[in-house]
């Protein structure tokens, strides 16, 4: 059982690549988040998805696109990096079975990223 | 807009002594209450909850406190222990609206 894991660990891109991270969960959870992580900003939610097949805007959706098209896992598309964009990403994940936000959400380490 | 507000970015305690962290909020919407841990390279991991009906709630060495008037709400260690260092995060929620604080670094000296 190994939870919430996410792919890379670390990624370096120049202004203007695209890029996908990956989040896989287990558990069979229904919800799972992305946030990002910056210094003095805690964690802002991305986008995240209720179940498979829907998605939904966080509180910074802007520059990124995800997709649900199997319950275990949560892509985070990049379609055009900036500068503005590099942060620690977290993925996320938990039950669903009554309020999703309200339930210990399941994070995973993290994927570094670095846009130049 | 930082509706959440850890204003200590870091608290250094003695080991065996009570560790109160602190967090402020700006939202009156927001109905449940969350504090995650972090340590460096993992994810945070859950702690303990409130919702906003309780003004207290307790899981062995953690107790949340929650003054809604006040918009304030902290989290009490006793005792504090050297694993306990670690990055702590509060969160306010309201329907699907989660936001989180910028941290506070606790530093449990033995």
């Amino acid at each position: 059982n190994a939870g919430v894991t996410q792919t890379p660990k670390f990624r370096v891109l120049k202004t203007g690549q695209s890029m996908t991270l990956l989040c896989a969960q287990d558990m069979n959870h229904e919800y799972m988040y992305w946030y990002r992580q910056d210094p003095g900003m805690g964690l802002r939610l991305i986008h995240y998805s209720v179940g498979e097949g829907t998605t939904a805007k966080g509180e910074v959706p802007d520059g990124y696109n995800v997709s649900r098209l199997k319950k275990q896992n949560f892509l985070l598309g990049l379609e055009s990096a900036a500068p503005s964009q590099t942060s620690v990403y977290f993925c996320a994940s938990s039950p669903g079975r009554t309020s999703g936000f309200q339930e210990t959400q399941y994070f995973g380490p993290g994927t570094r990223l670095l846009v130049l | 807009d930082q509706q959440v507000k850890q204003n200590s970015p870091s608290l250094s305690v003695q080991e065996g002594r009570i560790s109160i962290l602190n967090c402020d909020y700006t939202n009156s919407m927001f109905d449940y209450f969350l504090w995650y841990k972090k340590y460096p390279a993992e994810g945070p991991t859950f702690l303990i909850s409130i919702s906003s009906i309780k003004d207290k709630n307790e899981d062995g060495r953690f107790t949340v406190f929650l003054n809604k008037s006040a918009k304030h709400l902290s989290l009490h260690i006793v005792p504090s222990q050297p694993g306990d260092s670690a990055v702590y995060f509060c969160a306010a929620l309201n329907n699907n609206d989660m936001r989180f604080g910028a941290g506070t670094r606790l530093t449990v000296k033995p």
